[in-house]
């Protein structure tokens, strides 16, 4: 079955600090989501990325839809302590409205 | 604009019990989602509606998973009987195209 890996599984960086995180797979998608996810809530909704070689920006965040379309990357520049949290990456499969979602990289800011 | 609601937030239930969850969509989102997401890892579709019809079910165990979208609006997801390995947390999206946006999820504990 069709499978994302999301790296790296978590990080641990120091307040200021630049985060990239990257999810690659085998398939080919036609959008790439990134969520962020707090304890206890459900995934909300960074950037969406529609188009091979797409670059957007979300205030901090930085997203791209890779040129192969099978993989993502997201950077946070500049962290502050609430980008703590579990960011996921999704891909939605050619011809369907079905997202398959990466396993999540799990970030700590450190004050 | 109101977010995807759900409820309960939370149940807990005996082994062998039955339970039922409740999702009210984005109000005009045609596509709505079931999610599973066990603890450490990404969501993973159960059943997804076009409108009140089944898109995909390929991931829903359907000897004790049944879920509905009456109307084309509302959805519930029913588990009947429970098992322990259904403790996770239970997300609901919806989406107007491409994008999904989820609820805040209902947190089973099955004992």
């Amino acid at each position: 079955g069709q499978q994302l890996n999301q790296s790296p599984q978590s990080m641990f960086i120091q307040e200021g600090e630049d985060v990239s995180m990257n999810c690659t797979s085998s398939s080919i998608f036609n959008t790439w989501l990134w969520y962020k996810q707090d304890p206890g809530e459900g995934p909300v909704l960074l950037i969406a990325l529609y188009k091979a070689g797409e670059l957007t920006s979300n205030g901090r965040l930085t997203a791209q839809f890779g040129i192969t379309r099978k993989d993502s990357f997201l950077n946070i520049s500049a962290s502050i302590p609430s980008d703590v949290g579990i960011y996921f990456c999704a891909g939605q499969l050619v011809g369907t409205y079905k997202y398959i979602f990466g396993t999540g990289t799990r970030l700590k800011v450190l004050a | 604009e109101a977010g995807v609601a759900q409820s309960p937030r939370y149940k807990i239930i005996e082994k062998r019990q039955s339970v039922a969850f409740w999702c009210n969509p984005i109000s005009g989102h045609a596509t709505l989602y079931w999610y599973q997401q066990i603890l450490g890892q990404g969501p993973k579709l159960l059943i997804q509606f076009q409108n009140n019809g089944v898109v995909d079910d390929s991931q829903l165990p359907k000897d004790r998973f049944s879920a509905e979208r009456l109307k084309g609006v509302d959805s519930t997801l029913k588990i009947q009987p429970a098992k322990l390995e259904d403790s996770a947390v239970y997300l609901c999206a919806s989406s107007p195209a491409d994008e999904q946006f989820f609820g805040p999820g209902t947190r089973l504990t099955v004992l």
